[in-house]
């Protein structure tokens, strides 16, 4: 059974740092990888998705990678705004009918001004 | 565009009430989901639907059923409902089902 998970639970920085959030899974065979966020309340906002054949994807200060064969995936946040404190979430899709995609618990970030 | 709407916001349930969640998108998307977020155990699929006409179960699908009559309707019914099913519920749909996924603003549900 498919498993992931976050590291760190929570975060807190200054504004400006440069920070990374790690997600990880336990079956390499996936379809795709995405990163959200969710803000107290509300419903997820999709970030980026990465497809399998793919090691990367970029959207303006956020870039995510992927690394298959280790279960990896990292999302990178470049300047960090106050207006960045979510939580972020990461899923996978370990096939392409929709019924196992298997999100992980997220990691809460305070980016503080 | 409104994306995706679901209703109710929120709502107090007795328990052995029926209830149906309702999820609207107007994207023309073929895959829609149902998920259901607790504290502790995160975003769990309830059901899906690949597309109109055809549904599916997920991880967590007892005491749940849907329905795919169109492509822009799931809705999601509770036939009885019990205080365990006290969560967020959130509805997504994307284009096919691996595509990016999007999600609605969830309903709040207390069965009591």
């Amino acid at each position: 059974k498919q498993e992931v998970t976050q590291i760190p639970a929570a975060l807190s920085v200054p504004e400006g740092e440069n920070l990374v959030l790690n997600c990880s899974f336990t079956d390499s065979a996936i379809y795709n990888l995405q990163w959200f966020r969710q803000d107290p309340g509300k419903g997820l906002t999709s970030l980026l998705l990465i497809q399998s054949s793919q090691r990367e994807q970029t959207s303006g200060r956020l870039n995510a990678s992927l690394d298959k064969s280790s279960g990896r995936s990292t999302l990178y946040i470049a300047a960090s705004q106050p207006g960045d404190s979510a939580t972020y979430l990461c899923a996978v899709m370990t096939d392409n009918y929709g019924q196992n995609f298997v999100f992980g618990p997220g990691t809460r970030l305070s980016v503080l001004p | 565009i409104a994306g995706i709407t679901q209703a109710p916001t929120s709502q107090i349930l007795a328990a052995g009430r029926r209830m149906t969640l309702r999820c609207t998108q107007d994207m023309r998307h073929n895959a829609m989901y149902w998920y259901r977020q607790d504290l502790g155990l995160g975003l769990r699929l309830i059901h899906y639907s690949n597309t109109a006409g055809t549904t599916g179960k997920g991880e967590v699908p007892d005491g749940y059923s849907v329905s795919r009559a169109n492509t822009d309707d799931f809705p999601l019914t509770l036939a009885s409902a019990v205080p365990s099913q006290t969560s967020v519920y959130f509805c997504a749909s994307s284009e096919v089902a691996e595509y990016e996924q999007y999600f609605g603003p969830g309903t709040r549900l207390t069965v009591t």
